[in-house]
């Protein structure tokens, strides 16, 4: 079956570090994945997309890199801050979803002071 | 300023009583569509409308009515709730990923997001 995974457990970082979370695909043929932030009560807000052809983006303190051969996104937060306290959505869109985006279900992330 | 608008923001109702959740967008999308997100399962697609007077199905839509009869507007209606509709709902927009010089994008497709309305059903 066709599905999308991401780390359900919450993911505990000391401010500073750098934050990995991690997407990973099966069985689809990606276009692009995107990520989202998303903070409790409210909705998803868009923070990068990146192409099946793109090996990395970046976007300030954010890096998101697409390996299509292991089927894994990850995305790096360097420096991390407590207000980069959220969850954090993968959502590939895929020709054989018809470009409908598939999400996970989100990884928690918790930056302690 | 750019928004999707979904009202109302809480919703208690009793099984059977037909409720309208409604959503509007400022930015002239063509896609619009409706989500409900339950713990651990992540979002899931309701409907979805590509323009005006189209809508698709999408992973869930039993129990669910749409219309798009106006750009803006993409109502989600449930005839008869039930309790396994208790969730919550988002309305979502982009565009369909041709920019205004009619080049396609993919980052034009990057949804934008209501606040969120939460429903339960009792």
């Amino acid at each position: 079956s066709q599905k999308i995974e991401q780390n359900s457990e919450a993911l505990n970082i000391q401010e500073g570090k750098t934050a990995t979370l991690t997407c990973n695909y099966t069985n689809y043929s990606p276009a692009y994945l995107q990520w989202y932030r998303q903070d409790p009560g409210r909705g998803p807000v868009f923070l990068l997309l990146i192409r099946e052809n793109e090996k990395e983006k970046r976007k300030e303190r954010l890096k998101v890199t697409f390996d299509t051969t292991l089927k894994q996104s990850l995305f790096h937060i360097t420096a991390s801050q407590p207000a980069d306290s959220a969850t954090y959505l993968c959502a590939l869109g895929a020709m054989d979803s018809n470009y409908q985006l598939i999400w996970g279900a989100g990884t928690k992330l918790i930056i302690k002071p | 300023e750019a928004q999707v608008t979904q009202n109302p923001r809480y919703l208690i109702t009793v099984t059977g009583k037909k409720l309208t959740v409604t959503c509007s967008q400022n930015m002239n999308h063509e896609y619009m569509s409706w989500y409900r997100q339950d713990p651990g399962l992540g979002l899931r697609q309701i409907y979805y409308s590509m323009n005006v007077e189209v809508t698709d199905k999408g992973d869930v839509p039993e129990g669910y009515k749409v219309s798009r009869k106006e750009k803006r507007n993409f109502p989600l209606i449930l005839e008869s709730p039930s309790p396994n509709q208790t969730s919550l709902y988002f309305c979502a927009s982009r565009h369909l990923g041709f920019g205004t010089h009619g080049q396609y994008s993919a980052t034009n497709e990057k949804l934008f997001f209501g606040s969120g309305t939460q429903l339960s059903v009792l």
